[in-house]
């Protein structure tokens, strides 16, 4: 079955390290995106791209960066964390189009110290 | 002004009970609208699209008032199943595949 995946599903570290976030999936989607979630704020998109080699800015994309060299991975880059970027982070897919589903994975929890 | 404003609850209802919950979104010109449901600690899950003349899946009804600006949804017979937190969600302009999520509102059903 078709199946979208992140890793590390966990992961705590330190300011000012680099941090890199895997998200891969299986459906053949050529949307794919990151979104944040913390409490009070719902989900709110940090960066998406359409295809390879296409990525966009989202509503919060500072200290953020991504690449698309392929279909499937969309890995999203902390360049250098802090402790505001500590959030639960969810990749999602969709197929070509405007209403298509987007499909999530299931979310890396992420603390920075 | 959030782009997509809910009542963020929690509703907490019987078991059988009948809800509703609200959304108003600011962007007049979003052409796509959802509701995705989200479990404790999970991913959210598409539960329906909405439609401009509503419609209806079950025990549950999506409306949608574009004059307003303003999408609801209806959950009949409330089960302890559906215990969870419910996002509005919208598309921007046309073309626009990303989509901009309300904080949700929970809702408890009761035994």
């Amino acid at each position: 079955d078709a199946e979208i995946t992140q890793s590390p599903r966990h992961k705590i570290t330190e300011t000012g390290r680099q941090v890199t976030l895997a998200c891969h999936q299986t459906w053949n989607h050529n949307n794919m995106f990151w979104y944040r979630q913390d409490l009070g704020h719902g989900l709110r998109l940090i960066h998406y791209s359409y295809g390879v080699h296409d990525t966009n800015k989202g509503e919060v994309s500072d200290g953020y960066s991504v690449s698309r060299s392929n279909t499937e991975d969309l890995p999203l880059t902390l360049e250098s964390a802090a402790s505001s970027q500590t959030s639960v982070y969810f990749c999602a897919s969709s197929a070509s189009g405007v209403d298509n589903e987007q499909f999530f994975g299931p979310g890396t929890r992420l603390t920075v110290l | 002004r959030k782009e997509v404003e809910q009542d963020p609850g929690p509703f907490n209802v019987p078991e059988g009970a009948t809800v509703a919950f609200n959304c108003t979104y600011s962007n007049s010109a979003s052409q796509s609208f959802f509701w995705y449901r989200q479990d404790c600690r999970k991913e959210p899950k598409l539960l329906m699209s909405v439609y401009s003349s509503g419609n209806e899946d079950g025990r549950f009804t999506a409306q949608l008032n574009r004059a307003s600006q303003y999408i609801s949804l209806l959950i009949r017979d409330s089960k302890l199943s559906d215990s969870a937190t419910y996002l509005c969600v919208v598309n921007g302009d046309t073309g626009r595949r990303a989509l901009t999520f309300g904080s949700g509102t929970r809702l408890q059903v009761q035994p």
